[in-house]
């Protein structure tokens, strides 16, 4: 039973395609968040849902919407894929907004734009 | 805004040695503390986190990190490694009303070698 899953696990797409990432979590949790990985390995959050309200939106191009259908599911969609784009994007959720709330981690979407 | 510093990029250690995983951080209000786990190709997993209290907080697989306040310090340590941990390590901060948004130092990849 994966708690946080996301789909696909690699997407490899040309430049200037549009394509979905989707994440969907099982533990019942109130928040959700998107984080990007670049090549350095370094970790920077994008958004955040909380019961399908966006809460935190980093900047981040307009070309990247996150969409909420329901508190278990945020899905990213990116618009004119771009090289810069290539990066391992991670779902995270957590039972709320608190800080200090443990965040539970998907495997990861490693996209590569070619 | 607060930032973290992991002050090594890469740790290389003998199976059975200890290990110390540096992190040091800025922020001008309180802050919760954590230690993540990325192994190969997987997403983050928690390791340990400061949140108040006792400032030598003990987490999964042997590992255990001391906060020091004066110092702005959260060094991850394990007395005696094995070659499983060979994984990525993260420090991250949050902070109470910043909607549990972590920020992330740059990463430690420990090799465990035989």
């Amino acid at each position: 039973d994966t708690a946080v899953s996301q789909t696909p696990k690699y997407l490899v797409t040309q430049m200037g395609n549009d394509k979905s990432i989707k994440c969907e979590q099982n533990l019942g949790h109130d928040t959700m968040y998107w984080y990007k990985q670049d090549s350095k390995k370094f970790l920077k959050i994008m958004f955040s849902y909380n019961n399908k309200e966006l809460i935190i939106n980093e900047t981040v191009p307009n070309r990247f919407s996150p969409k909420s259908p329901d508190k278990a599911h945020l899905n990213l969609h990116i618009n004119s894929l771009e090289l810069g784009d290539s990066a391992v994007y991670f779902c995270a959720s957590s039972q709320d907004r608190q800080g200090g709330t443990e965040a539970f981690f998907g495997q990861g979407t490693r996209l590569t734009v070619v | 805004a607060q930032s973290v510093t992991q002050l090594d990029s890469q740790v290389p250690v003998f199976e059975e040695a200890p290990v110390e995983l540096r992190c040091n951080y800025s922020s001008s209000v309180s802050v919760y503390l954590f230690w993540y786990v990325q192994y190969p190709n997987q997403g983050l997993q928690l390791l340990l986190k400061y949140l108040s209290g006792s400032t030598l907080v003990k987490g999964i697989n042997g590992f255990e990190a001391e906060f020091n306040k004066s110092q702005t310090s959260f060094h991850l340590r394990k007395p005696s490694v094995h070659i499983s941990d060979t994984a990525e390590y993260f420090c991250a901060v949050s902070r109470k009303a910043a909607g549990n948004k972590l920020t992330f130092g740059g990463g430690t990849r420990v090799l465990v070698k035989p």
